[in-house]
This record gives C-alpha cells, structure tokens and sequence, in this order.
C-alpha cells in the first residue's frame, strides 16, 4: 500500500526557519516524484515544486522559486519543504504527493501539515 | 487568480448528474491530455478521481467521468450521492517551465 505520511503541525514565529518532511512507503521512492502543495486557509490548491529523489532533480513552480527548498534523502525514502525565514503569509495546510515520473499527475497524497506562522 | 478556471460552486439533487468545467489555455489543458481531477472532503487531503483526462483509478465509482474539448476539460458525477458533496479540482500538466497548475476549485452542494 503507498503511504506518504508527513511530519506535524508547527506553529512558529515570523523569522523563523522550518523544515517539513515526508515519508513514503509501499513503493519505489527513488521511481516517481515527489512534490508539494500549498492550501491556504480557505483556499485552493496551489502546486510548489517537484523533486526526484533518485538523482535530486528539483523544479519550481514560478511563484515559489526562491521562497522554499526542496530536498530528500532518498536513503530513507523522505523528501522536505524548507524555509529559511517564514512570514505570516506561509500560513497555509501544506501537502506532499507523489507525482507520476512521466505525467506529473499527482496520485497518492499525504495527510498534510498544518503551519502556521503567528507573532 | 488560479492558472485554470472553474466555477466556485455547482448543485444538484440527489439521483442527478452535474458537470464541472475547468478551463485553461493552449499552453496547459489544449497542448497535452493530462488533466486530472481530485474530490476534498472538510478537513481531508485531495484524492484523485480522474487521470489523464478521462482515466479511472481503481476504486473510483464509474459514476465520475471526464471529457476535454480544446482548452476545456469536464469532470461529470452521474447519480450524484450525498458523499459527492465535496470541493473539486482540476489540475493540468503545463509544460517545462511551469509543470502542474490547478483550478481555484468548485464546491460541489447535494441538495
């Protein structure tokens, strides 16, 4: 059975760095992508970006290019959302799913991680 | 603004069919069939019921079909149920530069 199964909720301070994660099961990791989606408080999905972690190939949607990182570790079939200085605006459910290598389709989802970002 | 465009809510009777419109451009849902849909439940990740246009996964009801005609793509739930009601989008492959765009989403009311 494919699982991906994501870290918890955080709550942090504006300024602040985080790092979220994601695990996958019950397939290849190293086979498909994995990417990540924005969910805004109230909102509709947004597509972030895509990694491979067979050889770390990683692409940005344009609106998020430079705003987060996306990285894995393939050793241990997980991939992470990172930012280095969070603002009030990050505030959103954040989801990883995998996405089909040729395709892009996104297929199985994670449960989300909720983040919010409050002075 | 989202990259495709759906409309913000769609009703129906229960036993009814609706159809929800996702519309893009030529760089997105006209230039490649690769158009999928997924149902959200309150609370709950996506999940997808519609691949590649007008693909079933496993699992998914035959009661949801999808169709395209140029830069439109159509998600139709026949016999809707009241588990259908939910919020849907579409989501399309958008080329190599900007990769997958979804649509703002639809709320789907069973009335």
């Amino acid at each position: 059975e494919v699982q991906l199964v994501q870290s918890g909720a955080e709550v942090k301070k504006p300024g602040e760095s985080l790092k979220i994660s994601c695990k996958g099961s019950g397939y290849s990791f190293t086979s498909y992508w994995i990417g990540w989606v924005r969910q805004m408080p109230g909102k509709g999905l947004e597509w972030m970006g895509i990694i491979y972690p067979g050889d770390s190939d990683t692409r940005y949607s344009p609106s998020f290019q430079g705003q987060v990182t996306i990285s894995a570790d393939k050793s241990i079939s997980t991939a992470y959302l990172q930012w280095s200085s969070l603002k009030a605006s990050d505030t959103a459910m954040y989801y990883c799913a995998r996405q089909d290598f040729d395709t892009l389709t996104p297929d199985y989802w994670g449960q989300g991680t909720l983040v919010t970002v409050s002075s | 603004q989202s990259a495709l465009t759906q409309p913000a809510s769609v009703s129906g009777s229960p036993g009814q069919s609706i159809t929800i419109s996702c519309t893009g451009t030529s760089s997105d849902v006209g230039s490649y069939n690769l158009v999928s849909w997924y149902q959200q439940h309150p609370g709950k990740a996506p999940k997808l019921m519609i691949y590649e246009v007008s693909k079933r996964p496993s699992g998914v009801s035959n009661r949801f079909s999808g169709s395209k005609s140029g830069n439109t793509a159509s998600l139709t739930i026949s016999g809707l149920q009241a588990e259908d009601e939910a919020d849907y989008y579409c989501c399309s492959y958008a080329g190599s530069s900007t990769y997958v765009v979804f649509g703002g989403g639809t709320k789907l009311t069973v009335l």
